[in-house]
């Protein structure tokens, strides 16, 4: 298993720009997560889905779209890049939620907003 | 609103010491708590868990013990190595859907 996948690990926008941040997982995880991580503090929940079709607001959703269509795959969606936005995000999944099966995470996408 | 945090931001600790990592939280209604492991330019690695029904779960080299009195939780490290050195958080499970409340994180520097 390749686990959880997140492309592109590096990437420069300038205000105003849009991208996806693609992740997929080859777990058959149920649950997946995107959290942002900003320097030197812990992550923040974004979104989160609890299977194909569903997904809810984390802690922090403000200026960012999910879609969950397949099992595999949860991209995440800036519409209007902010520098607020420059950050690390952290895609993760689970076969059901924490408490009873561990969290895998991804590499991480390395976001710049000029 | 209630948060998770840690006590020291940066850990040195001597190579074959032991480490302990302590962590703080608020939410008196959590039942899960997880601590992860995370190196330069990598996503966080689950080292260890433990239930709110539990005061003390060990795994290799690590023991993860949680003071629920005084909404405590520390994970301590046997004979920190290099590579034991990176930065490690913990979490707690705020909901049913699983979502984790994470804290700041500690660094750990190990030095021979």
């Amino acid at each position: 298993n390749a686990g959880v996948t997140q492309t592109p690990k590096f990437r420069i926008l300038k205000i105003g720009q849009s991208m996806t941040l693609q992740c997929t997982q080859d777990m058959n995880h149920n649950y997946m997560y995107w959290y942002r991580q900003d320097p030197g503090m812990g992550l923040k929940l974004i979104y989160y889905s609890v299977g194909a079709g569903i997904t809810d607001k984390g802690e922090v959703p403000n200026g960012y779209n999910v879609s969950r269509s397949t099992t595999e795959d949860f991209p995440l969606r800036l519409e209007l890049a902010a520098p607020s936005q420059t950050s690390v995000y952290f895609c993760a999944s689970s076969y059901s939620p924490a408490g009873d099966n561990e969290q895998f995470f991804g590499p991480g996408t390395r976001l710049t907003v000029l | 609103g209630e948060s998770v945090g840690l006590h020291l931001p940066t850990l040195s600790v001597q190579e074959g010491d032991n480490s302990i990592i302590n962590c703080a939280y608020s939410n008196s209604a959590s039942d899960y708590f997880i601590w992860y492991k995370q190196e330069s330019g990598k996503g966080p690695q689950f080292i260890i868990d433990i239930r709110s029904n539990m005061d003390k779960r060990q795994g290799q080299r690590v023991t993860v013990l949680l003071n629920k009195t005084v909404k405590h939780l520390s994970l301590q490290i046997a004979a920190t190595q290099p590579g034991d050195s990176a930065v490690y958080f913990c979490a707690e499970k705020s909901d049913s859907w699983g979502k984790l409340q994470f804290g700041a994180g500690t660094q750990v520097v190990v030095t021979p």
